[in-house]
């Protein structure tokens, strides 16, 4: 059985701090890693998909890692703001997957509040 | 900017009784698929679809679940009877052509399924 696991499972910081949180995935058969940022009552949004070792991706002040050979990957918030507050999911799909069907294996996520 | 729509956002149904989930994904996008999380739980993959047909399945998605695309704009899941375990957010998610796992799916804001 393929697992995701996600930490912290929450996290409350203060607006300005800087944080992260780690997401590990089986590291054989690896194809592709995705993050999603999921606010409450709306559609999960895509942030990143990575697919090669040693990604970096970033988009404003959020960045993203991955080390496909030890079967980790970093999401990185700077200077977090209260529009941060979102519950971020990590997903996996395995090489076998990686033609038309494409289905993710998710994370449980990890809860981020960012208080004023 | 397009996005995956579900309707409704939430349905209350009596155990046994049928249900049918309903998706309008983004029109261009050639492959459709259903999660599902029940509370607490992580997000959980169900069934894709590609070409009118299911193209990969998960053990969950028994005899019970069906899925359809009756008019090339909808995308439907059904549950013929509803178990009271079949409580869970469903989300549908659509992606364009691109290699499996190096295209990011858009998601719905999915629909709260409860079952009593």
């Amino acid at each position: 059985i393929l697992n995701v696991e996600q930490s912290p499972q929450s996290l409350h910081v203060q607006e300005g701090d800087s944080t992260n949180f780690t997401c590990s995935f089986p590291s054989s058969n690896f194809y592709a890693l995705h993050w999603y940022r999921w606010e409450t009552a709306k559609s999960p949004e895509a942030l990143f998909v990575m697919t090669l070792n040693g990604d970096e991706k970033k988009k404003g002040r959020i960045s993203a890692t991955l080390n496909t050979k030890e079967g980790y990957s970093y999401l990185y918030i700077k200077g977090s703001q209260p529009e941060d507050s979102a519950t971020y999911l990590c997903a996996f799909m395995g090489g076998n997957y990686g033609g038309s069907q494409g289905n993710l294996i998710f994370g449980k996520g990890t809860k981020l509040s960012v208080k004023p | 900017e397009p996005e995956v729509t579900q309707t409704p956002s939430h349905q209350v149904t009596q155990m046994g009784q049928e249900v049918i989930l309903r998706c309008v994904p983004i029109s261009n996008h050639l492959y459709f698929y259903w999660y599902r999380q029940i509370l607490g739980q992580k997000v959980e993959f169900l069934v894709s679809f590609y070409n009118n047909e299911i193209s990969e399945k998960s053990e969950i998605f028994d005899d019970q679940f069906s899925v359809e695309r009756p008019d090339g704009s909808n995308f439907t899941l059904k549950i013929r009877s509803t178990k009271l375990e079949d409580s869970a957010m469903y989300f549908c998610a659509s992606r364009p052509r691109l290699a499996g796992g190096r295209s990011q799916q858009y998601f719905g804001p999915g629909t709260r399924l409860t079952v009593l």
